[in-house]
């Protein structure tokens, strides 16, 4: 079946404008997360969701950085007044499940390049 | 918290072994593998839950010490397959967000 799809793969913007990014989950996935991952670094948490709603935003960087997940699929991140230092890989991930007794793999899709000029 | 990695860079002939470690600072409640090939995504090897088993397959297995709070991850008879960085991330609690640490570097040479 498909795997996790981000779109746009690459995005070029100039520093001020506003950006929005896709994920698009496996389907039947309840969970979904964005990470950042700057070059040759690890990987940051942003924020995750359960269903629609976000239990834990606090890896938000700054109120600059939003996100939004709509009938328990696709979610978006929205970047507002872009800064060069959002400049980064944004990877989103999905989970079949969260929590429970059990934990649950995460699959990654191909992330979004983001440079801002 | 995040968890810290070690070594954070290794170099192996293939053939040789490797051991990676992931401490935290914090009780665990699982301990998450995966690694990232360069411009790839991150790909998932395995999970240790508290309580839980050592976990393996083919030639790469892992063990958790829950008081320890650590958990290492062994690769047996490395391949050139094998280089990548790997990435141990920590949950604390059922449910809770992933925390991953900074990354092994590790290069398989034939």
């Amino acid at each position: 079946g498909a795997g996790v799809s981000q779109s746009p793969s690459n995005k070029v913007t100039e520093k001020g404008k506003d950006v929005e990014l896709r994920c698009d989950p496996i389907s039947g996935h309840t969970a979904l997360y964005w990470y950042r991952q700057s070059l040759g670094q690890g990987l940051e948490f942003l924020i995750y969701f359960q269903g629609n709603s976000a239990p834990d935003k606090s890896g938000l960087p700054s109120d600059r950085f939003s996100a939004e997940r709509t009938g328990g699929s696709v979610s978006t991140l929205t970047i507002q007044r872009t800064q060069q230092e959002d400049s980064a890989v944004y990877l989103c991930a999905s989970s079949l499940s969260w929590g429970g007794r059990s934990s649950y793999e995460q699959y990654f899709g191909p992330g979004t390049r983001l440079t801002v000029t | 918290q995040q968890p810290v990695q070690s070594p954070q860079a290794v170099i192996l002939r293939e053939g040789e072994d490797a051991v990676i470690n992931c401490s935290s600072s914090k009780a665990l409640y699982s301990v998450h593998w995966y690694r990232q090939k360069h411009g790839e995504a991150p790909v998932f090897l395995m999970i240790l839950l508290k309580g839980g088993e050592q976990k393996g397959h083919e030639k790469i297995s892992a063990s958790f010490n829950e008081k320890k709070q650590q958990s290492s991850l062994y690769l047996t008879a490395s391949q050139l397959s094998y280089s990548g960085t790997y990435f141990c991330g920590t949950e604390w609690t059922s449910g809770s967000r992933l925390t991953f640490g900074e990354g092994t570097q590790l290069t398989v040479n034939p």
